[in-house]
């Protein structure tokens, strides 16, 4: 298994600029996580999909950001217009429903920096 | 609403010492736990979990964990520290049934020295 695969790894982009993180799943999951990274505020849950709907998009900070699972094997986080203070790293992680299978499965992150 | 507090931010053990991480959870129904490490530049993987079986609950790398209730506590330990656990845990807590959203604790760097 491929595991959930992040792209790009890294991004590095000007202040005003549009950024579109993307994430694969693990096949047949079907749960979607968004999280953000920082030294300052840790691990945040931005939005979760099931079954590539959005159940939870409560932790997206302003409209600024959204996201997208248009199917079960892709999902983006675009930032529109990207700020400094967007700089963080970015994780995407699946799971599957079903008792005793709760473990989420992280990427290996987008590090994003905004300049 | 489900939380979980970690105690200590940083935690520091010798080689070969025993390693103790806190974490207390808050949640009105039984809950799920978890701890998760990430070492540097990578993501989070799962060590372990309790799902309501045993409360003594096995993980990788020798870690294990205890659910207590009347002490509303999921502390994670390893008898002696090596090296290679240097990395930040994170503990987790999901509510059982329903949605998978899980709420990650704020995570304790744990250093080891040699």
């Amino acid at each position: 298994d491929a595991g959930v695969i992040q792209s790009p790894r890294h991004e590095v982009t000007e202040m005003g600029q549009e950024v579109t993180l993307r994430c694969k799943p693990i096949s047949g999951h079907d749960y979607l996580f968004w999280y953000r990274q920082t030294m300052m505020r840790g691990l945040e849950l931005l939005i979760y999909f099931n079954n590539n709907v959005p159940i939870d998009d409560s932790g997206m900070p302003e409209d600024r950001f959204s996201a997208k699972m248009p199917n079960a094997s892709f999902s983006t986080l675009k930032i529109q217009p990207s700020e400094p203070r967007d700089s963080a790293v970015y994780f995407c992680a699946s799971s599957i429903q079903g008792r005793g299978t709760d473990t989420q499965y992280f990427g290996p992150g987008t590090r994003l920096t905004v300049l | 609403a489900q939380s979980v507090t970690q105690l200590g931010s940083h935690v520091s053990v010798s080689e070969g010492a025993l390693v103790l991480l806190r974490c207390n959870y808050s949640s009105s129904v039984p809950p799920y736990l978890f701890w998760y490490v990430q070492y540097p530049n990578q993501g989070l993987q799962l060590l372990l979990k309790y799902t309501s079986a045993a409360t003594l609950v096995k993980g990788i790398n020798g870690f294990e964990a205890e659910f207590k209730k009347s002490e509303t506590s999921f502390h994670l330990t390893k008898p002696s520290a090596h090296m290679s656990d240097a990395a930040e845990y994170f503990c987790a807590v999901r509510t059982a049934g329903g949605y998978q959203k899980v709420t990650f604790g704020t995570g304790t760097k744990l250093q080891v020295i040699p």
